[in-house]
């Protein structure tokens, strides 16, 4: 079958650096996809990632190793604004996006 | 641009009711999802329609669930009757075209409450 793994709740501090993984076991692989879900809301795109190595995009950082099928997301200098749960989504060989359960990200000041 | 547009925002109905939500995409966007989400879960494709066609309804609980795209614009979910555990938050979402880096753009979707 195909599962996706990502932890339930993380806890970081305001200002510092959290790092929320992803690991998948997909068929087949056409893309990974980040995405941000405030509370009570819908999710909005973070990050793309199709080929191995670091995507960059301000504040927000995603990995990709297709090997080791493995993701992560990186928040630099966290806001109490990232609160939020954080998705990962994987495109599988028929461009069906599977989607984790999703990270809670709590910050505290 | 116009975001995709969902109705209603919230409803709240008893078991065995029927309720129907609707969905208006991007414009020009030729494909539409339904999904569903569960408190503390990741969304679960319900529907995904290509224009006004059926491209996967695999997860579909069609004793129950319909779902109609007629004009292959906007888009209609109807549940009947109703259960407890549909209390979800249902999401559209729409895609110019799906495949490659296309993101999906997410309504505000419905939050529904089964009693």
């Amino acid at each position: 079958g195909q599962n996706i793994d990502q932890p339930t709740e993380m806890t970081a501090t305001e200002g510092a650096i959290v790092q929320i993984n992803c690991t998948y076991q997909t068929s087949g692989f056409n893309g990974l996809f980040w995405y941000q879900q405030h509370a009570g809301e819908a999710p909005t795109f973070l990050s793309y990632n199709v080929l191995d190595g670091l995507e960059e995009k301000g504040r927000f950082s995603s990995f990709l190793s297709r090997s080791k099928g493995y993701s992560y997301l990186l928040l630099k200098e966290l806001q109490m604004k990232d609160s939020a749960s954080y998705l990962c989504a994987v495109r599988d060989s028929n461009y069906q996006l599977i989607w984790g359960a999703g990270t809670k990200l709590i910050i505290k000041p | 641009e116009a975001g995709v547009a969902q109705s209603p925002r919230y409803k709240i109905i008893e078991k065995r009711q029927s309720v129907a939500f609707w969905c208006n995409p991007i414009s020009g966007h030729a494909t539409l999802y339904w999904y569903q989400q569960i408190l503390g879960q990741g969304p679960k494709l319900l529907i995904q329609f290509q224009n006004n066609g059926v491209v996967d309804d695999s997860q579909l609980p069609k004793d129950r669930f319909s779902a109609e795209r007629l004009k292959g614009v906007d888009s209609t979910l109807k549940i009947q009757p109703a259960k407890l555990e549909d209390s979800a938050v249902y999401l559209c979402a729409s895609i110019q075209k799906a495949g490659g880096s296309e993101k999906l753009f997410f309504g505000s979707g419905t939050q529904l409450s089964v009693l």
